[in-house]
């Protein structure tokens, strides 16, 4: 089974400080993706990553940026926290020969920014 | 507008009763089509899939059946139990051609179960 981990469940962190959310997936996918999850909004996403090094901004990524020096870890950055970045947080990943195939997600980071 | 519309929510049901949940999509040709499922407290798992026109999803009592000619994959369950609340989303894959893999996602719909 494919295993998505995202480091933390639940984090609180204070206006502008800088907070960095991980993810690893261990099947060796070459695409990542970050989503963020708010009421009746679904989800929208951040940023992904078809390769090491790479990155492609998503619709909603100012604010954030990315980093993925290893094919298994994606990491989420928010450079400088704001309130109204207080959300759940979702990675995912899937193999590039695969991508009408379901993604595959972790548990989910919630976010609070006070 | 949205890549994937779906009924709004809140929806509270009494168990067994019968479900459906609206999904209709726009895309470019015939993407893959998925509802996914989110319990309380955890991150969203697959519930069922098709891949292209005429398919059937089926998973738990689930099912959903791509429509292309309504361009539609409504959710229905015939007999809701109190363990099937959760937040459904419906998503599309990438258009055909695409090597990225990403998913356009509905806003999501709350399902609440009463016994």
């Amino acid at each position: 089974d494919v295993k998505v981990t995202q480091s933390s469940r639940y984090l609180v962190k204070r206006t502008g400080e800088k907070v960095f959310l991980e993810c690893v997936q261990d099947m060796d996918h070459e695409n990542m993706f970050w989503y963020r999850q708010d009421p009746g909004l679904g989800l929208r996403l951040i940023y992904f990553s078809y390769d090491v090094k790479m990155k492609e901004k998503g619709d909603i990524p100012e604010g954030y940026s990315v980093s993925r020096e290893k094919k298994e870890r994606f990491s989420l950055i928010l450079e400088s926290a704001s309130t109204n970045q207080t959300s759940m947080y979702l990675c995912a990943s899937i193999r590039r020969d695969s991508p009408h195939q379901p993604q595959h997600f972790g548990d989910g980071t919630r976010l609070s920014i006070l | 507008g949205d890549s994937v519309t779906q009924m709004e929510g809140p929806v509270t049901l009494s168990e067994e009763a019968f479900l459906t949940i609206n999904c209709t999509y726009t895309a470019t040709g015939y993407p893959s089509l998925f509802w996914y499922v989110q319990y309380p407290g955890e991150g969203l798992q697959l519930l069922l899939k098709a891949t292209k026109a005429d398919d059937k999803g089926s998973n738990k009592g689930f099912e959903a059946t791509y429509r292309k000619e309504t361009t539609s994959f409504h959710l229905e369950k015939g007999s809701v139990q109190v363990s099937d609340s959760a937040v459904y989303f419906c998503a599309r894959g990438a258009d055909r051609g695409s090597t990225l893999g990403r998913l356009y996602f509905g806003r999501g719909t709350q399902l609440t179960v009463w016994p």
